[in-house]
């Protein structure tokens, strides 16, 4: 049920591009990703639907593979502020609101 | 801007005991959701709520839990008989719609509960 998240952690230094990836064994509906700071709560990011809708954070992209059951979160030109820790999140089916975060990647980007 | 509140930020309790973590949403918002994070690990889903009952909940979410909106602006989470493994932190979060209608979820800055 809980997504895996590669890579666990990464290091990027500023202006740097980075790709996290969220993979589920199960059929998927959405894919949301939120991201964490240390000592914070998740703050919503994006969340990318089937059939291609999008809707989030104008400066960060994401892929949804539906067929692959797979989404893509990628940073691009990483600023200092983008470090935390990142967790997509899936609800399968639209079976309700029964949510799981991924396993989250750790990213740093240092100056 | 409107956001989720949560009170205590911090609450100890002896091994036990009985806790209550109270959490306001964002008032227009009409799905609540519990989760709980332990150091240094993922966040964890506990339970969802809609329209006074609960709508999904996991299989953390046992006996020992139970969730009120006893009134039109709380939302609280009971923790019967607190164990050790039970200290982490504790967000509350609510949304306009339904995870499953893909609507995002506002967190609150969480509240850390530690088991003595």
């Amino acid at each position: 049920q809980q997504p895996v998240q590669s890579p666990q952690a990464v290091i990027l230094r500023e202006g740097e591009d980075a790709v996290i990836n969220c993979s589920s064994s199960k059929a998927l509906y959405s894919v949301h990703w939120y991201r964490q700071k240390h000592g914070e709560a998740p703050v919503f990011l994006m969340i990318l639907l089937k059939g291609g809708e999008q809707k989030g954070h104008e400066k960060i992209s994401a892929s949804f593979n539906e067929k692959k059951q797979q989404s893509s979160l990628y940073l691009t030109a990483s600023q200092l502020s983008y470090s935390g820790t990142y967790f997509c999140g899936t609800v399968e089916g639209y079976t309700g609101n029964q949510f799981y975060f991924g396993t989250g990647t750790s990213l740093t980007v240092i100056p | 801007e409107p956001e989720v509140t949560q009170t205590p930020s911090h609450q100890v309790t002896q091994m036990g005991q009985e806790v209550i973590l109270r959490c306001v949403p964002i008032s227009n918002h009409l799905y609540f959701y519990w989760y709980r994070q332990i150091l240094g690990q993922k966040v964890e889903f506990l339970v969802s709520f809609y329209n006074n009952e609960i709508s999904e909940k996991s299989e953390i979410f046992d006996d020992q839990f139970s969730v009120e909106r006893p009134d039109g602006s709380n939302f609280t989470l009971k923790i019967r008989s607190t164990k050790l493994e039970d200290s982490a932190m504790y967000f509350c979060a609510s949304s306009e719609g339904g995870t499953g209608s893909s609507y995002e979820q506002y967190f609150g800055p969480g509240t850390r509960l530690t088991v003595t």
